[in-house]
């Protein structure tokens, strides 16, 4: 069990740019969240995977936002066209096998 | 809707002193409980669990938490407060969904809990 794994750690931007951050989640877990962690806050759900199926999306997700699992295992999560309000800890977990949530390191996005 | 509430935002103790933290929750049926630590800059770790049974549920580093059914809450606590367990700690929970199977989360807004020496 090596843990979630989340790359990069830190990622500063320019608004307006586009962004992508990766998820490895533990390797026997099928399914996979992603939440967003604004400072004061506590983790917000945004998108959840079973396997490589998209199962459920939050209303935080913008069209701006894009989440993939090809073949079920890592995932990414793209922002389009950055906006300074997207600033935020984005956390990834997984779990499955009756193993509760295991949570990554997260990446921290500032959007200058 | 479905919520989780921590009233405290920020708590202070003493190294040693006995610890509770509060927790909230409104959900149509009981839900699955969950507290979680968070170390600045890190991932969140699993405390403790409650889903059904024994109100009591005790968990890793010392720490317990005590559902309570009346009052809509699962507080957690711990008898002696290291200066280790500095941190900030989340009050989650999930629909009860029968079984043990772990779906999505809501979290609280957590509360920072400093240790003085």
């Amino acid at each position: 069990d090596t843990g979630v794994s989340q790359n990069p750690r830190h990622k500063i931007t320019k608004r307006g740019q586009n962004v992508t951050f990766r998820c490895d989640p533990i390797s026997e877990h099928n399914r996979l969240y992603w939440y967003r962690q604004t400072l004061g806050q506590g983790p917000e759900f945004l998108t959840y995977f079973q396997n490589e199926a998209q199962l459920e999306k939050s209303r935080l997700l913008s069209d701006r936002f894009s989440a993939e699992r090809p073949k079920g295992s890592f995932s990414t999560l793209e922002i389009q066209r950055t906006e300074q309000g997207d600033s935020a800890m984005y956390l990834c977990a997984s779990s499955g096998g009756g193993s509760p949530l295991h949570f990554g390191n997260g990446t921290r996005l500032t959007v200058t | 809707a479905q919520s989780v509430t921590q009233p405290d935002i920020h708590i202070t103790v003493s190294e040693g002193a006995s610890l509770e933290l509060r927790c909230n929750y409104s959900y149509g049926a009981t839900p699955y409980l969950f507290w979680y630590v968070q170390s600045p800059g890190q991932g969140l770790q699993l405390l403790l669990k409650y889903f059904s049974g024994d109100t009591l549920v005790q968990g890793i580093k010392g720490f317990e938490a005590e559902f309570k059914r009346s009052q809509s809450s699962f507080n957690l606590r711990k008898p002696s407060v290291h200066w280790s367990d500095a941190a900030e700690y989340f009050c989650a929970a999930q629909p009860n969904a029968g079984g043990t199977s772990y779906g999505k989360l809501t979290f609280g807004q957590g509360t920072i809990l400093t240790v003085h020496p």
